[in-house]
């Protein structure tokens, strides 16, 4: 158990859904990253959150939101899913907004969409 | 296109080999980091070697970083068929100014191998 915590860890939706994926950082982290994970594009790096503050953005779809708690805990929103959206969502966390040590990541959620 | 290239895509070995993993990058950093991800599992962390070190161990682990040639190796010794899974190598890039993006940027991975 690497301290981050993931639900669900599997999700099975049809196109035009909406799912929120879960994810609880480990305690005392303050940083959450979202990734995503497929076999064509490998890991691509969606947004970070720092002390419940946007800090960065990467390839992330306007049909995709996020945000992070004042308890620190972050959802990510997938809305008007498509089948390209299958894939393993991953959050990560880390304890200032810098990459000064490592991610400590969550387990994943495995979308499927139909 | 992904700041960090991993070579070779695969790679297999005995049990007791060593195996060599490589990771060529494009723009400068401000460290680079080593994760593991077993098949559908979470990455864990490795090690991290920041721009201004050459090399750094860690138990049968020793990474090299060459920031004039942008590149750095995985060097796992003495493998065993526990370390069967993907290395991915990921760098924290540097702004104009100095100052770092705040988030990793992924390689495409490893694929290791280690038959018993």
């Amino acid at each position: 158990d690497s301290g981050v915590t993931q639900t669900p860890k599997h999700l099975i939706t049809a196109t035009g859904q909406r799912v929120t994926l879960r994810c609880s950082p480990r305690s005392g982290d303050l940083s959450v990253y979202w990734y995503q994970q497929s076999l064509d594009q490998g890991l691509q790096f969606l947004i970070h959150y720092y002390n419940g503050e946007e800090r960065a953005k990467g390839n992330i779809l306007e049909r995709f939101s996020a945000q992070q708690f004042p308890d620190l805990h972050s959802e990510l929103n997938l809305s008007s899913l498509e089948l390209g959206d299958s894939a393993l969502y991953f959050c990560a966390s880390s304890r200032g907004g810098r990459t000064k040590a490592g991610y400590t990541f969550g387990s994943g959620t495995r979308l499927t969409v139909v | 296109s992904q700041q960090g290239e991993e070579d070779p895509q695969a790679l297999s070995i005995q049990e007791g080999e060593n195996a060599t993993m490589n990771c060529s990058y494009k723009t400068s950093i401000n460290n680079l980091q080593w994760y593991r991800q077993n098949s559908g599992r979470g990455l864990v962390h490795l090690i991290l070697i920041r721009s201004n070190e050459r090399e750094k161990h860690s138990g049968r682990l020793r990474v090299t970083l060459d920031t004039s040639k942008k590149s750095s190796s995985l060097l796992i010794t003495a493998s065993r068929a526990a370390d069967t899974a993907s290395y991915f190598c990921a760098t924290d890039l540097l702004l104009a100014g100095g100052t770092s993006y705040g988030k990793l940027t992924f390689g495409q991975g490893t694929i290791l191998t280690v038959h018993p």
